[in-house]
C-alpha cells in the first residue's frame, strides 16, 4: 500500500517552454500533497504545500508563478515549471499524506534537464 | 528555530559491521520522526515513524529508536545491498504535516 507515482520519469525541455509533471496516489486518498526539488548530494528541500481544492502554500523563495501547483483532486497533484530555464534542472520529487496520517509517501522523481 | 542534523555524514562499513546514524533535533513540539531509505535517483522510501521518547520500531536489519533530543537508527550485521542514503525529518505540533528533513547519512556496505 501507500503507493505514489510521478509521470514523466525523465523530460528534457528546451529553455523557455513551460512542463508539467503529475504525482499520482495510487491506493489512497491523499488530502495533502508536497512537491520537493532535491539537488546532486543535498537533502530535499520543501516548494509548496497543497491540499486538495486549496491553493498551495508556497515556502520563502519559491515563485509561485513559476512553479504553477494544482491540486484537483484526491489521487492528483500537477507542478508546472513555466518558462523553463537552465537553472530550473533538478530532481523534482512529490510525496503524498492520507487524511488522519502524518506520514510522506513519496513518488520515484522526475529528472528535469532545461536545455 | 527547529532544525535537523544527521551525523556522520557518511559511512563506510564492512558487510556484518554493525553501527547506528544519529538523528538529533530541536523542536518545539514533536508530532513524529520519520526514517526513510533514498536510493541514487529515486524517491525516499518510507521505513520507520516514531512518535514519542521510549519508542523502537524495528524492521530486518534495522532498529530505530527515540529520545527527547535524538533518534538513532540502529544496522545490524549490514550487506551490501543496505547501501543508501538514510534520512531523517521531524514534524513539529505546530499545526502543518510539513517535514523538517537533516542532510542525510550516505551509508556505503563493502563486500
Amino acid at each position: 500500500g501507500a503507493v505514489v507515482s510521478q509521470h514523466p520519469s525523465r523530460v528534457i525541455c528546451k529553455s523557455g517552454t513551460s512542463v508539467k509533471i503529475e504525482c499520482r496516489s495510487l491506493d489512497f486518498q491523499a488530502t495533502t500533497m508536497f512537491w520537493y526539488r532535491q539537488f546532486p548530494k543535498k537533502s530535499l528541500m520543501l516548494m509548496a504545500t497543497s491540499n486538495e481544492g486549496s491553493k498551495a502554500t508556497y515556502e520563502q523563495g519559491v515563485e509561485k508563478d513559476k512553479f504553477l501547483i494544482n491540486h484537483a483532486s484526491l489521487t492528483l497533484s500537477t507542478l508546472t515549471v513555466t518558462s523553463a530555464h537552465p537553472e530550473d534542472s533538478s530532481f523534482y520529487i512529490c510525496s503524498a499524506r492520507a487524511q488522519f496520517t502524518y506520514e510522506q509517501y513519496f513518488g520515484p522523481g522526475t529528472r528535469l534537464t532545461v536545455t | 528555530e527547529d532544525q535537523v542534523t544527521q551525523s556522520p555524514e557518511a559511512l563506510r562499513l564492512q558487510e556484518g559491521e554493525s553501527s547506528s546514524l544519529n538523528c538529533s533535533y530541536t523542536v518545539s513540539g514533536l508530532r513524529g520522526l520519520f526514517w526513510y531509505r533514498q536510493d541514487p535517483g529515486k524517491g525516499p522510501e518510507f521505513l520507520f515513524t516514531l512518535y514519542s521518547a521510549g519508542e523502537e520500531k524495528e524492521k530486518e536489519r534495522l532498529k530505530a529508536t527515540l529520545t527527547k533530543k535524538e533518534s538513532f537508527l540502529h544496522i545490524t550485521a549490514p550487506k551490501p545491498e543496505d547501501s543508501a542514503t538514510y534520512l531523517c525529518a521531524v514534524q513539529a505540533t505546530s499545526g502543518t504535516y510539513k517535514y523538517i528533513f537533516g542532510t542525510g547519512t550516505r551509508l556505503k556496505v563493502l563486500a
